[in-house]
């Protein structure tokens, strides 16, 4: 079976803050991709990155970094030196080759205080 | 124009009424996706077609029924609304061809909030 986990619910931090959004996944396949989607407040779904598992570089892409680690079924989120904008849901997602079904978690409410 | 459009993007609603959500794309994708965003429950999979002539059921089937009518347009039907089908819908699609850069990237519509009375 295939499951995203994503503990945490809400997070507040005050502007400038680092955090660091957790996601941890199951599923049997040796080929997959996982991605992270954000939802701003106005309600759209935008995708923020993909990994597939034969790839464990870490990623950086300006204030945002991703920390995939198969020994741990992690596939984490940084935000470096938050800013209000960033407030959104996130949600982490996994993509398995059998099937091709999207499996989404839960999300993390980032709300950043200025 | 957005590259996958969903209408209604309101709509209120009473119980037992017939409601279509419609979904169009200008991706030129193959598959075609319609989720449910419920508070604290994430995304869950309602129906996915991977063609024109591929219809599958997801997660929550149960309510819903689909028609994919070309390969731009996948439409979600509730036959008999019902106030716990109020929610936040989805529509998605992705492409199937080759593992580029761009394969498997969901590309989502702005959504339909849905609100059954």
């Amino acid at each position: 079976a295939q499951k995203v986990t994503q503990a945490q619910t809400e997070i507040s931090v005050v502007e400038k803050e680092d955090v660091t959004l957790d996601c941890v996944y199951e599923t049997r396949d040796t080929t997959y991709y996982l991605f992270w989607y954000k939802q701003p407040p106005s309600g759209e779904l935008v995708f923020l990155i993909r990994r597939n598992s034969f790839d464990e570089q870490n990623e950086i892409s300006g204030r945002y970094s991703w920390n995939f680690q198969k020994s741990t079924s992690s596939f984490n989120f940084t935000i470096t030196a938050s800013q209000v904008v960033d407030s959104a849901v996130y949600f982490c997602a996994l993509c398995t080759n059998t099937g091709n079904q999207f499996y989404f978690g839960t999300g993390t409410s980032l709300t950043v205080i200025p | 124009d957005a590259d996958v459009t969903q209408t209604p993007r309101n709509r209120i609603t009473k119980t037992g009424k017939r409601i279509m959500l419609e979904c169009s794309q200008t991706k030129g994708h193959d598959r075609m996706y319609w989720y449910r965003q419920d508070p604290g429950l994430g995304l869950r999979l309602i129906y996915y077609s991977f063609d024109v002539k591929d219809i599958n059921k997801g997660e929550i089937s149960d309510g819903y029924s689909v028609s994919r009518q070309a390969q731009a347009k996948f439409s979600l039907s509730l036959e008999s609304a019902i106030p716990n089908q109020t929610a936040l819908y989805f529509c998605a699609t992705s492409d199937s061809q080759g593992r580029s850069s761009g394969a498997n990237v969901l590309t989502f519509g702005a959504g339909s909030r849905l609100t059954v009375l």
